[in-house]
């Protein structure tokens, strides 16, 4: 079965720094690109962050508001994804999600996400 | 690229027929998907490259439109249906979704 399984998230004060992490199991890890997609309070969803799968070099992509404050990383050997945040502000209070990406594109598998709350 | 979804809000009936409209900023060709997502849980995705349904979504469902216009429709309206609904360009980086409309029971 294919699973994601997020970790991490917590209360953080604002200026701190967080790592997430996502447990991929059930699919070929290095093959897919993978996503970390982030749900506001009460609001729609934001695009955050991607990394391309080893054919093409795991090279990343950012959303504007997270780009110089957060890093994702992957490690094949234990199937795991990672969010790095630093700097972290008010506004990046949310439910992060880690997303699998079939072929490119499609956002087919998502984790049931980790909540990320930063306040002082 | 940005998506504006119409309307934000749409109360109907089981049974109704129900179409959720999403405008791209700039032509994306069919680099658009749409996703159901019930509260407390995860996106589901259920049509990609704008017409294409997913593996096991009901047929009920249906995606049309090229460019910049773009249509969800739900032929007949299922208990199950009533959820907020999301479309997605992956046309070019930034990834972009619509504000979402929620779908309510009348």
């Amino acid at each position: 079965e294919v699973q994601l399984v997020e970790s991490g998230g917590g209360l953080v004060q604002p200026g701190g720094s967080l790592r997430l992490s996502c447990a991929a199991s059930g699919f070929t890890f290095s093959d897919h690109y993978m996503d970390w997609v982030r749900q506001a309070p009460g609001k729609g969803l934001e695009w955050v962050a991607r990394t391309r799968n080893k054919a093409n070099s795991y090279t990343t992509e950012y959303a504007a508001s997270v780009k110089g404050r957060f890093t994702i990383s992957r490690d094949g050997s234990e199937n795991s994804l990672y969010l790095q945040m630093n700097s972290l502000k008010t506004e990046d209070s949310a439910i992060y999600y880690c997303v699998r990406i079939r072929g490119r594109y499609y956002m087919d598998v998502w984790g049931k996400g980790t909540t990320v709350t930063v306040s002082s | 690229i940005q998506l504006t979804q119409s309307p934000s809000f749409l109360s109907a009936s089981v049974g109704d027929r129900v179409t959720i409209t999403c405008r791209a900023s700039q032509g994306i060709s069919s680099y658009l998907a749409w996703f159901q997502q019930k509260p407390g849980k995860a996106p589901n995705l259920l049509i990609g490259s704008a017409s294409t349904l997913e593996s096991g979504v009901p047929s009920r469902f249906s995606g049309s439109g090229s460019g910049t216009e773009f249509t969800l429709t739900i032929s007949s309206l299922q208990p199950e249906d009533f959820a907020t609904y999301y479309c997605q360009q992956f046309n070019s980086y930034p990834l972009t979704f619509g504000g979402g409309t929620k779908v309510e029971i009348k």
